[in-house]
């Protein structure tokens, strides 16, 4: 089955500074590939979803980078703030409509003022 | 637009004890997820159904766990005797399109503790 890998777990960086978060992934989908983010005591909140055709997407602050050849998904906070500190979940489209998504393991990100 | 509503948001059971969480999803969509998350084990995935039909339930613990969906408006997850491994936050999700899209919209989960 899928198998998606999410780097790194762990990321500080200090407001104004970008945070790039990777996944990686084993099969290709023909679908909509996402990020969630968490915060604390939330459930996972859908951030941004790029069609399996797109190779990149800006919206708000965040740009997400679709790298088929490789099969890297990544996520880039520009400009950072405190308020993005959460967690932050790739997710892998199902290759069939009846299969589920695969998540990555996540990546804690504290920005510091 | 309510989102997708779990309850409780807290529950403390003993153990040996019940539990029943509820998921109310997005009006209209199709698709619904259960998930468990753990700082162990993260999220991992138990089950869903669509259009009420159970798909998958792949990620279900064999025994004690069940999950139902008796109409649009609602699913159930089961736990019968409760473990204190059993303890997490449950997750439920909701998608209109899963086909197409792969796009959930989670509620803010059940946080199970079972002492």
């Amino acid at each position: 089955g899928e198998q998606v890998e999410q780097r790194p777990p762990h990321l500080s960086v200090r407001e104004g500074d970008s945070a790039i978060i990777i996944c990686t992934y084993t099969d290709s989908a023909t679908a909509y590939f996402s990020w969630y983010k968490q915060e604390a005591g939330a459930g996972l909140q859908l951030l941004m979803s790029v069609l399996s055709n797109v190779d990149r997407k800006e919206e708000q602050g965040l740009t997400v980078l679709l790298n088929k050849k490789d099969k890297r998904l990544s996520l880039n906070l520009t400009a950072a703030h405190p308020g993005d500190s959460a967690v932050y979940f790739c997710a892998v489209p199902p290759s069939s409509n009846t299969d589920k998504v695969v998540f990555g393991t996540g990546t804690r990100l504290q920005v510091s003022p | 637009n309510a989102g997708v509503i779990q309850t409780p948001r807290h529950k403390v059971t003993g153990k040996g004890q019940e539990a029943t969480l509820w998921c109310e999803p997005i009006s209209g969509h199709s698709a619904v997820f259960w998930y468990r998350q753990t700082i162990v084990q993260g999220l991992e995935f138990l089950t869903y159904f669509r259009n009420q039909a159970p798909i998958d339930d792949s990620g279900m613990p064999k025994e004690r766990f069940s999950a139902q969906m008796p109409n649009q408006s609602h699913s159930t997850l089961k736990i019968q005797s409760t473990q204190p491994q059993d303890s997490a936050v449950y997750l439920c999700a909701s998608s209109s399109d899963w086909g197409n899209t792969g796009q959930l919209y989670f509620g803010e989960g059940s946080k199970l503790t079972v002492l």
